[in-house]
């Protein structure tokens, strides 16, 4: 059974940085290309960034705009979110999530919510 | 960017109903299309690929229809479970999603 568990989020000031997890289970981890979303409250799902299942090849969403780096460690099927220099419109709910071939989100986690406030 | 936009963002509908949603796209995409079912507080579940092909283990009173700019995902008699909030996503260039239809019990 696919099981996707984020961490690493919580209440953090504007400025400040984050690093997203998710421990990754039931699935060939390094074959999967992974996603992050996200979804403010109340509100819609927003796509923020995409990885190959090699690490090779990384995609952001242009609101991201250089402040979030993506990136996985296939030995650990873990894969990260960093996200520097948050404002608080980055407030959401962010999952973690499989990529089906032809970029469908097939599996998601819980997620885990960022606030960003001070 | 692609820009996706649903309609309506509400819809008010009783058991029994068919019900009709409608995503449009910016620039052609194809067929590279899909919808999720989202109810609150759970993560979304992809119900529709490829614009028309059902995911596995989805029942047969969803279908979707469309290509190019225009899709719709129809529910053929609407049942207790399916009130949730539907997304529409376009995979064509990276990924964007639609802003959501939630259908509520008239």
């Amino acid at each position: 059974e696919v099981h996707l568990l984020e961490s690493g989020g919580g209440l953090v000031q504007p400025g400040g940085s984050l690093r997203l997890s998710c421990a990754a289970s039931g699935f060939s981890f390094s074959s999967q290309d992974m996603t992050w979303v996200r979804q403010a409250p109340g509100k819609g799902l927003e796509w923020v960034s995409g990885i190959s299942g090699s690490g090779g090849s990384t995609y952001y969403a242009g609101f991201v705009k250089g402040r979030c780096t993506i990136s996985r460690d296939n030995s650990r099927n873990t894969l990260y979110l960093q996200m520097n220099t948050l404002r608080a419109e980055d407030t959401a709910v962010y999952y973690c999530a499989t990529l089906t071939s032809g970029w469908y989100v097939g599996y998601w986690g819980q997620g885990t919510l960022v606030t960003v406030s001070s | 960017d692609i820009q996706m936009t649903q309609s309506p963002s509400t819809l008010s509908a009783s058991v029994g109903d068919r019900v009709t949603i409608t995503c449009r796209a910016s620039q052609s995409i194809s067929s590279w299309l899909a919808w999720y079912q989202q109810k609150p507080g759970k993560a979304p579940n992809l119900l529709i690929y490829k614009a028309s092909s059902l995911e596995s283990g989805v029942p047969s009173r969803f279908s979707g229809s469309g290509s190019g700019t225009e899709f719709t995902l129809t529910i053929s008699s609407l049942q207790p479970d399916d009130f949730a909030t539907y997304y529409c996503q376009q995979c064509n260039t990276y990924l964007s999603f639609g802003g959501g239809t939630k259908v509520e019990i008239k």
